[in-house]
């Protein structure tokens, strides 16, 4: 079976600190990648997607920049926080190709910007 | 992808079916409809969708009427687990678009 892991689960960084964040996804080979910000009581934004290694595409433009080094890994990037970026972070998977329909989403990381 | 309309919240008590409409009177011929639900603090989990036929799996059944501009998510035995909000979406297969999630329906289960 699938699963998807992300890290840390809570984060506390002050304004102008760097930022990573990790996902990673097992059982499972080629899928698509999607991070979405959850801003408190609000929807899901998507921020960006990968459908394969070093494939980026942003929806959203930002000071956030996300990188996939290898196939099931997907990496979201900061070189310094806002206020802003606070939010629940969410890293989600979906089988890849056109036969695909629902996204899987991980734990979630809880970012806090002081 | 066209948008949906849901209540804001509902109660169900604890044992009984929890029927949770959804409006979509825009929705295209060749959009899906998927629910998800998100239990406090975190990631959303999916549900089920569907196209035009009613479907039914291990955690709910989805109702789709026959012109396809509402919808109902059934739990067909709530419990206090299922206490959550529950997201409405549509949206075409295609993997460069993402799931619109709105503000969804915050349903409690009441013991």
């Amino acid at each position: 079976s699938q699963t998807i892991h992300q890290w840390p689960a809570t984060l506390v960084q002050p304004v102008g600190s760097p930022l990573s964040l990790e996902c990673t996804v097992e059982g499972t080979s080629n899928p698509n990648l999607y991070w979405y910000r959850q801003a408190a009581g609000r929807g899901l934004q998507l921020l960006f997607y990968s459908v394969g290694i070093g494939q980026i595409s942003s929806e959203v433009p930002q000071n956030l920049s996300a990188s996939r080094p290898q196939d099931r890994q997907f990496i979201l990037s900061s070189k310094k926080l806002l206020l802003s970026d606070s939010g629940f972070y969410l890293c989600a998977w979906s089988r890849g190709g056109r036969n695909s329909y629902e996204q899987y989403f991980g734990p979630g990381t809880r970012l806090t910007v002081t | 992808d066209a948008k949906t309309t849901q209540p804001p919240s509902m109660d169900c008590a604890e044992g009984r079916a929890a029927n949770l409409p959804c409006n979509h009177s825009t929705i295209s011929g060749n959009e899906y409809v998927y629910w998800y639900r998100q239990i406090h603090s975190q990631g959303p989990q999916y549900i089920i969708h569907g196209l035009k036929n009613n479907e039914t799996n291990e955690m709910a059944s989805l109702i789709i009427t026959e012109d396809r501009k509402s919808s109902t998510l059934i739990l067909p035995h709530a419990t206090l687990r299922d206490t959550a909000v529950y997201y409405c979406i549509v949206r075409v297969y295609n993997y460069g678009q993402n799931f619109v999630f709105g503000p969804g329906t915050r349903l409690s289960v009441l013991p």
